[in-house]
């Protein structure tokens, strides 16, 4: 079983709606949690990093929310643009343990005009 | 703007043979990183190198080495290709350790290498 797990793994969306994507991890205790953004074809690009301690940080329309009790993040995306298309991936720092990150295997959310 | 790139953004290769994927960053950063990434699978860690000569296994190393001469270029090798090395690769840099006070640095990706092995 994966430690970090996403959902939904795809999710199709009108430009200009909201949308919200989860993940949940079961790496404990961990250091911080990521999110990046994948386009096709491309590296991954690194969107926010919170540490255990953090509840929510943002980058312009990116939001991004931990619950550490409940071992859950979400990725909030606001008035959704058609370059939003791409693989958002969920990534958990295991520092006390392997000191590896650790990769969820992503949603791929796309975008339609 | 931090770059990293890699020498080939497709590749195929014949089963057995040597390849070499070239990883290069230019911001001067200490840590740098091979992963492999395939469908239904995250990001998978083959290396990592924290120090120039210097590497460390990550967790899927069997059937590659790595090279790092020169503090911005970090090489992979595939000393004989198989064909369950088909993948894309993915090469990342950091300046700093990935943990710290305010979150640790973060990791940026080269563009990757899809590589075939036939």
């Amino acid at each position: 079983k994966n430690q970090v797990e996403q959902s939904p793994q795809s999710l199709i969306i009108l430009e200009g709606k909201n949308c919200t994507l989860q993940c949940n991890y079961t790496v404990s205790p961990f250091s911080n949690l990521r999110w990046y953004k994948q386009d096709t074809g491309r590296g991954p690009v690194s969107l926010t990093i919170m540490t255990f301690s953090e509840n929510t940080k943002s980058n312009g329309r990116y939001t991004a929310t931990l619950d550490a009790d409940t071992k859950q993040s979400s990725l909030h995306i606001t008035a959704s643009q058609l370059s939003d298309s791409a693989s958002y991936i969920c990534v958990v720092l295991d520092h006390y343990n392997t000191d590896k990150l650790i990769f969820g295997t992503g949603t791929r959310l796309q975008v339609f005009p | 703007d931090v770059k990293v790139t890699q020498s080939s953004r497709y590749l195929v290769k014949r089963t057995g043979e040597k390849v070499f994927l070239e990883c290069v960053q230019d911001m001067d950063h200490e840590n740098m990183f091979w992963y492999r990434q395939d469908p239904g699978l995250g990001l998978r860690l083959i290396y990592f190198s924290y120090d120039v000569k210097m590497k460390e296994k990550g967790d899927i190393p069997e059937g590659y080495s790595v090279s790092r001469e020169k503090k911005e270029r970090f090489s992979l090798i595939l000393e004989s290709a198989s064909t369950n090395q088909t993948s894309m690769y993915l090469c990342a840099s950091s300046s700093e350790g990935l943990a710290g006070p305010h979150g640790g640095d973060t990791q940026y990706f080269g563009p990757g290498t899809r590589l075939t092995v036939l």
